[in-house]
């Protein structure tokens, strides 16, 4: 059984689209991420999230919005989007006490806009 | 933000042979672990150390965290052409932060 599941593995739209990418996990964890993965390998944190509080990396832009039906899913809604939004975008879950224990990742979504 | 740094970047090396990778960060931890990135999938997790732990062992895995100097090692022992991969060391500031990653060190290991 899959912990962490993203939907869609690859997505490649064009400049000015909106879309969304899904995520579900199904390991009872109370917090979810939302993490971007660059051409460098190097990864971001976007957004934490759980039942009680979201939080916000400052740095990404508003067009980025997380949201949350309920406990288990937790999908990333970008509206008009650029060029520089090319990377592979990381759904994560954890247990309440966060990062006190060890993250389950998804296998990520391979965004392309062209 | 904080990060870790991993070094070295790439490393390449034999099968058999150990594979030591390092990690420093800026601030004062809660945790640090260390995650594996096979190429075009998701990361795993592999260990955690806390702040107050000075080693931990995990099969082939052997971390160490030297918090006076703000750094940590990960050792592979007799590699294997399956370890292949990214390793990434991740830090943990309190317990309601979110991992903060460092860069990763790719390494291969040729059979």
């Amino acid at each position: 059984d899959t912990a962490v599941s993203q939907t869609p593995k690859y997505l490649v739209t064009q400049m000015g689209n909106d879309k969304s990418i899904k995520c579900e996990q199904n390991l009872g964890h109370d917090t979810m991420y939302w993490y971007k993965q660059d051409s460098k390998k190097f990864l971001k944190i976007m957004f934490s999230y759980n039942n009680k509080e979201l939080i916000i990396n400052e740095t990404v832009p508003n067009r980025f919005s997380p949201k949350s039906p309920d406990k288990a899913h937790l999908n990333l809604h970008i509206n008009s989007l650029e060029l520089g939004d090319s990377a592979v975008y990381f759904c994560a879950s954890s247990p309440a006490d966060r990062g006190l224990r060890g993250y389950t990742f998804g296998s990520g979504t391979r965004l392309t806009v062209v | 933000s904080q990060q870790g740094e991993e070094d070295p970047q790439a490393l390449s090396i034999q099968e058999g042979e150990n594979a030591t990778m390092n990690c420093s960060y800026k601030t004062s931890i809660n945790n640090l672990q260390w995650y594996r990135q096979n190429s075009g999938r998701g990361l795993v997790h592999l260990i955690l150390i806390r702040s107050n732990e000075r080693e931990k062992h995990s099969g082939r895995l052997r971390v160490t965290l030297d918090t006076s100097k703000k750094s940590s090692s990960l050792l592979i022992t007799a590699s294997r052409a399956a370890d292949t991969a990214s390793y990434f060391c991740a830090t943990v500031f309190s317990g309601n932060t979110p991992l903060v990653f460092g860069k990763g060190t790719r390494l291969s290991v040729i059979a």
